[in-house]
């Protein structure tokens, strides 16, 4: 079973910032916090991935509480393309992601 | 640089019948998964290789899935008498770490939907 926990659904406008929370109070020391995204009929894309510290790449921005319990993805300025499932998934070493039902983004134009 | 690869894109069979899909993972990804993705479902593990080994095949459904990698590149899913519920999305993914790291960031290929009549 999945780890964490996520709103089914959000929706966000062309432009805005896009702020996914996702819960995972049972984190293990040892578990990193990534994120993956699923464009209708794509396989999962890779998003970032972090321990404690807050990430940022290219694409967002990771925000992970000092507890590690949870955590937002930030898309600073969505668009379009952007509207997709987010799934948020902990795991450590070379193990299978577990994926939940995920977070389905709308935007909205 | 090629992302992961699949091939068929789509694949249509009649119940009973045997079917074989292909994974081109990343050049150089020594660890290569497979999932399975039922319509409004999230992808579901299958198997992952470290090499040409299988390091964990516990998400195989039944003995009537298989999956090699012979020369630890790319790999085969292999489908003995299908059946309806056999029909998903079959993902693949390929990671670069070695076994024993602390984490590892896959990379999917576009899957291959199999339909299963």
């Amino acid at each position: 079973d999945a780890k964490t926990t996520q709103p089914p659904s959000m929706d966000c406008a062309e432009g805005r910032a896009a702020n996914l929370p996702c819960n995972h109070s049972t984190i293990s020391g040892n578990e990193y916090v990534y994120w993956y995204r699923q464009i209708h009929s794509q396989g999962p894309q890779y998003i970032i991935h972090g321990l404690k510290n807050n990430e940022t790449n290219e694409m967002a921005s990771l925000i992970i509480t000092e507890d590690r319990k949870s955590s937002t993805l930030i898309l600073p300025h969505a668009t379009l393309r952007d509207t997709a499932v987010y799934y948020c998934i902990v795991k450590s070493g070379n193990t299978p992601l577990v994926f939940g039902k995920g977070t389905r983004l709308s935007v909205i134009a | 640089g090629a992302g992961v690869s699949q091939t068929p894109s789509n694949k249509v069979t009649e119940k009973g019948k045997y079917v074989e899909l292909r994974c081109d993972p990343i050049s150089g990804h020594t660890a290569l998964y497979w999932y399975r993705q039922s319509l409004g479902q999230g992808p579901e593990f299958l198997i992952y290789f470290q090499g040409t080994g299988a390091a964990d095949d516990s998400g195989l459904p039944n003995d009537r899935f298989f999956a090699v990698r012979p020369e630890g590149s790319v790999s085969t899913l292999k489908i003995q008498r299908t059946e309806r519920g056999d029909s998903a999305v079959y993902l693949c993914a390929s990671s670069l770490t070695p076994p024993g790291a602390l984490t590892d960031t896959q990379y999917f290929g576009p899957g291959t939907r199999l339909t299963v009549l």
